[in-house]
């Protein structure tokens, strides 16, 4: 059983590039969900899903889009990479609505933009 | 509204000794609480969650939490670190009426041989 799997693993990209982070989750869960860590700040959502098809915003999802087309995958998209756009990306799923607070989490994704 | 703050940025510890991580939340609604923790280049993992049930939880590896309602806390607590203890905590709070989860800044953990 994969769990959650994130790809890539590292990416470095220049100012206004774009790329898209791939999430896939093999447990047939409900609710994805895209979170970014910084330093003394914890994680903080971008953006989250309760279904196919349907999407929504989180805390910080200025420069970022989301798309879920099906159960299994959520990428998430950088439309115009930007230096504060430098984290560590995770993304997370749960069987239920993230009131539950269970989430699984991938290993993440390491960008850096110059 | 909810949030969480950790009171320690950073715990050091010898092994064998107890560790204990802070935790204070705020939330208008009876809170769910986890505590996540997070290895070196790895993602997060559930410690352990408190819903409403009992308020001394028991988690994985050993830690506990409890839940004091009257002083807004969740601390979590291991008897005798092991040096597989070094890691990064996370205390989370979810409202039942909202499941965005809000994160503390999260506590670093080292274990001294």
């Amino acid at each position: 059983n994969a769990g959650v799997t994130q790809t890539p693993k590292f990416q470095v990209l220049k100012t206004g590039q774009s790329m898209t982070l791939q999430c896939a989750q093999d447990m047939n869960h409900e609710y994805m969900s895209w979170y970014r860590q910084d330093p003394g700040m914890g994680l903080r959502l971008i953006h989250y899903s309760v279904g196919a098809g349907i999407t929504d915003q989180g805390e910080v999802p200025n420069g970022y889009n989301v798309s879920r087309s099906t159960t299994e995958d959520f990428p998430l998209r950088l439309l115009s990479a930007a230096p504060s756009q430098t984290s560590v990306y995770f993304c997370a799923s749960s069987y239920a609505r993230g009131n539950t607070g269970e989430l699984f989490f991938g290993e993440g994704s390491r960008l850096t933009v110059l | 509204a909810q949030s969480v703050t950790q009171l320690d940025s950073h715990v050091s510890v010898s092994e064998g000794t107890p560790v204990l991580l802070r935790c204070n939340y705020s939330s208008s609604y009876s809170p769910s609480l986890f505590w996540y923790v997070q290895h070196p280049n790895k993602g997060l993992q559930l410690l352990l969650k408190y819903t409403s049930a009992a308020t001394l939880v028991k988690g994985i590896n050993g830690f506990e939490a409890e839940f004091k309602k009257s002083e807004t806390s969740f601390h979590l607590t291991k008897p005798s670190a092991h040096m597989s203890d070094a890691a990064e905590y996370f205390c989370v709070v979810s409202d039942p009426s909202d499941y965005k989860l809000s994160f503390g800044a999260g506590t670093t953990v080292t274990v001294r041989a």
